[in-house]
């Protein structure tokens, strides 16, 4: 299987800390990840395509140096949430694309829920 | 900018009946996909159509890629309740390092 795990699945913090949201590709490496945001009953928002050695693309309209993303390896993708604030407040999940096969699917996390007092 | 249109975006039905999800775009997608995804969990895969006018089955599900490559439905026989869940479809950008666009959910809720 193609087994993707984010850390940690659940998180509480107060306003003004930054948090590190890990995502890592457990059996297979992966030269590309995904990271998404996604609100209550609403659908998945990419917010940047991590690569594996340089920097994320970020999509428009995400803030680089609020979401920061760093792929230093081929099994691991963190997302940081520096100075967070309430409206950071949302479900961010990652995916993994397992390298050297460009067209195999995209595996899923199950997500982290970041709650920001 | 590639956009999915999906609809409806909320569905409650009784368990026994039928349904079907649209999901359509002006862009033509290298494939599309079809996910479900239940609370407090990551989505996960149903199926990738992939050629124009394709028709794939999945035990009471069947899937529908237009000739176009534009459109795609997801129809759903004799619903249960275990079918509950947000219904996504997402189009693949092969350009794009194969990045997904996400339509913006079915909320199926199936009533026993």
């Amino acid at each position: 299987g193609a087994v993707v795990s984010q850390h940690p699945s659940r998180v509480i913090c107060k306003s003004g800390t930054s948090v590190k949201i890990e995502c890592r590709s457990l059996d297979f490496q992966a030269t590309t990840m995904f990271w998404y945001r996604q609100f209550p009953k609403k659908s998945l928002m990419l917010m940047a395509t991590s690569n594996e050695g340089s920097k994320a693309t970020y999509e428009q309209g995400v803030e680089k140096d609020k979401f920061l993303i760093n792929h230093a390896s081929l099994t691991l993708s963190t997302l940081t949430v520096t100075s967070a604030h309430p409206e950071d407040s949302s479900f961010y999940i990652c995916s993994a694309k397992r390298s050297g096969h460009s067209n195999q699917p995209q595996h899923f996390g199950d997500g982290t829920r970041l709650s920001i007092l | 900018t590639q956009l999915l249109e999906q609809s409806p975006q909320f569905l409650s039905i009784q368990e026994g009946e039928n349904l079907t999800v649209y999901c359509n775009s002006s862009s033509v997608f290298s494939s599309l996909q079809w996910y479900r995804q239940e609370p407090g969990e990551g989505p996960v895969l149903l199926v990738t159509v992939v050629t124009g006018g394709e028709v794939k089955k999945l035990k009471r599900l069947t899937f529908q890629f237009g000739d176009a490559r534009k459109d795609s439905s997801l129809h759903i026989t004799a619903a249960q309740p275990g079918d509950t869940g947000l219904y996504l479809c997402a189009g693949v950008s092969r350009g794009s390092n194969y990045k997904l666009t996400f339509g913006k959910g079915t909320l199926l809720t199936v009533n026993p």
